[in-house]
């Protein structure tokens, strides 16, 4: 069964400072993998997804095969930034389109 | 279009009572789909639709869960005899064949 694995449940950092959430899949083919965010209050939406290598918000992920790995990268967060970020995969053959979610990640930027 | 609708927005009900969930996709996606999500956990798959033809259940979908789109528009889920455990974030989301899909503000029930 696929699975994904987001180890820091919560992150803080301070606005103008890099941030790096984790997630790590288990898939061995070629997965499609996916970040949503949740603002306070907010619908889930997409943040990214690793096919279409977009930068959105100044936000990046970069596929690692080899260490089934898919990180979520900002080089300078912003208050705004704060919010749940959820790493996804998606699933192929049959069940092509169903998402597998990790934990979620909290992260606060603070001023 | 404002996107993907699901009513109730709330709801509380007592262990045993039977409740049903409505959702209205964006109106031109083919897919609907069905999540639920705990306290402290991300979204898990229900069971999603292609048109009107339910095309794969979770197992975690007992025999008192049942989800339905009649014409390939909005879908329901319906909980039978509710327990606690029942008691969750439901979420909807649809899509364009296999393009990004878009969540509704989810159903969150309560099982007393």
């Amino acid at each position: 069964a696929q699975r994904v694995t987001q180890p820091e449940k919560l992150l803080s950092v301070f606005k103008g400072a890099p941030v790096e959430l984790k997630c790590n899949y288990s898939y061995s083919g070629s997965p499609e993998l996916f970040w949503y965010v949740q603002y306070s209050r907010q619908r889930l939406q997409l943040l990214l997804r690793h096919i279409s290598r977009e930068s959105i918000k100044g936000f990046t992920a970069d596929l690692n095969k080899g260490e089934t790995s898919f990180h979520l990268k900002k080089p300078f967060a912003q208050e705004e930034d704060s919010a749940m970020y959820y790493c996804a995969e998606g699933a192929g053959g049959t069940s092509y389109g169903k998402l597998t979610f990790g934990q979620g990640t909290i992260l606060t930027v603070h001023p | 279009d404002t996107g993907v609708s699901q009513n109730p927005r709330h709801k509380i009900t007592k262990r045993g009572q039977n409740v049903t969930f409505r959702c209205d996709p964006i109106s031109e996606h083919n897919r609907l789909y069905w999540y639920r999500q705990t306290l402290g956990q991300g979204p898990e798959f229900l069971t999603y639709f292609q048109n009107e033809a339910q095309l794969e259940k979770s197992r975690l979908l007992s025999d008192r869960f049942s989800a339905e789109r009649p014409k390939g528009s909005f879908s329901t889920l319906e909980i039978q005899r509710t327990e606690q455990g029942d008691s969750a974030m439901y979420l909807c989301a649809s899509s364009l064949d296999w393009n990004t899909q878009y969540f509704g503000p989810g159903t969150r029930l309560t099982v007393l």
